[in-house]
C-alpha cells in the first residue's frame, strides 16, 4: 500500500526566507506525485504535479519540487516566501488503483 | 476543465438521521470517484473508492454500513452518512480522476454538523 510522510508539521518563516518542505512516499510501483495548498477557509488548490519526464517540476506562485526516485522524495521549495503563502501544504501520491493518498500536511506561517 | 459539483456545501442534521451528499462530474464521465473526510486542521483521509456500477471499495477502518456509497451512473456518486452522530461531523470531499492536466478534480466539499 502507498503512504506519504511529511516531516514538517508546522513551519514558521519570515518573509523572503527560503522554504523547503519534505515529502517522502512509500510505494513499489510507478507513482504520480502532487503538492496541494489549502489557504485558510478555502479548498484545495493544485500547486504542481509530477507524472514523468524532468524531475524538477515548476508550479504556480513560484513553487517548484524535485522528484528524487532513489530517495522516494518529492520536496517542495520556494526561494523567497511571502506573507500570502501562509497556508497548509499537502503532498499526495497516486499509485495503485489511482487512489490519491495525502500526507498529514504542513502548516506554514509566514511573518511579515 | 473538468468540474466536479458537490452538494450540499453544508448541512446540519440531528443525531440519528441520515444525510446524503452528492457529487456530480459536470463535463466528463467519472468511472471512479473518491470520497475523503477532513477533520479540522488535519489532512484528507481517503474513505472509499466509488466505482460506477459496482460496489465501493472502502479503506481500512471505514464502516461500510455507516457510509453508504452509490455510483449508479458515470456522472453521479453519492455518500450517505447513516444514523449520524456528532463524531461524524467533518468536512467531506469527493474527487474524480481526470485525464486532463490536473490529474484529479475535487468537489468543493460538504461541511456536515451533527447536533
Amino acid at each position: 500500500a502507498q503512504s506519504v510522510s511529511q516531516h514538517n508539521h508546522h513551519v514558521i518563516l519570515s518573509e523572503a526566507a527560503s522554504l523547503e518542505l519534505g515529502c517522502n512516499y512509500s510505494y513499489g510501483g510507478t507513482v504520480n506525485l502532487f503538492w496541494y495548498v489549502q489557504y485558510p477557509g478555502q479548498h484545495l488548490q493544485l500547486l504542481l504535479k509530477y507524472f514523468s519526464g524532468d524531475p524538477l517540476v515548476k508550479g504556480i506562485k513560484g513553487f517548484e519540487a524535485e522528484f528524487i526516485k532513489s530517495k522516494f522524495s518529492f520536496n517542495l521549495r520556494k526561494p523567497s516566501v511571502q506573507w500570502s503563502d501562509t497556508a497548509e501544504y499537502f503532498c499526495a501520491v497516486s499509485g495503485g488503483y489511482n487512489k490519491l493518498i495525502f500526507g498529514a500536511g504542513t502548516r506554514l506561517a509566514v511573518h511579515p | 476543465g473538468a468540474v466536479v459539483s458537490q452538494h450540499p456545501s453544508w448541512v446540519i442534521c440531528k443525531s440519528g438521521t441520515s444525510v446524503k451528499i452528492e457529487c456530480r462530474s459536470l463535463d466528463f464521465q467519472a468511472t471512479t470517484m473518491f470520497w475523503y473526510r477532513q477533520f479540522p486542521k488535519q489532512s484528507l483521509m481517503l474513505m472509499a473508492t466509488s466505482n460506477e456500477g459496482s460496489k465501493a471499495t472502502y479503506e481500512q477502518g471505514v464502516e461500510k454500513d455507516k457510509f453508504l456509497i452509490n455510483h449508479a451512473s458515470l456522472t453521479l456518486s453519492t455518500l450517505t452518512v447513516t444514523s449520524a452522530h456528532p463524531e461524524d461531523s467533518s468536512f467531506y470531499i469527493c474527487s474524480a480522476r481526470t485525464a486532463g492536466e490536473g490529474g484529479y478534480t475535487f468537489g468543493s466539499g460538504t461541511r456536515l454538523t451533527v447536533v
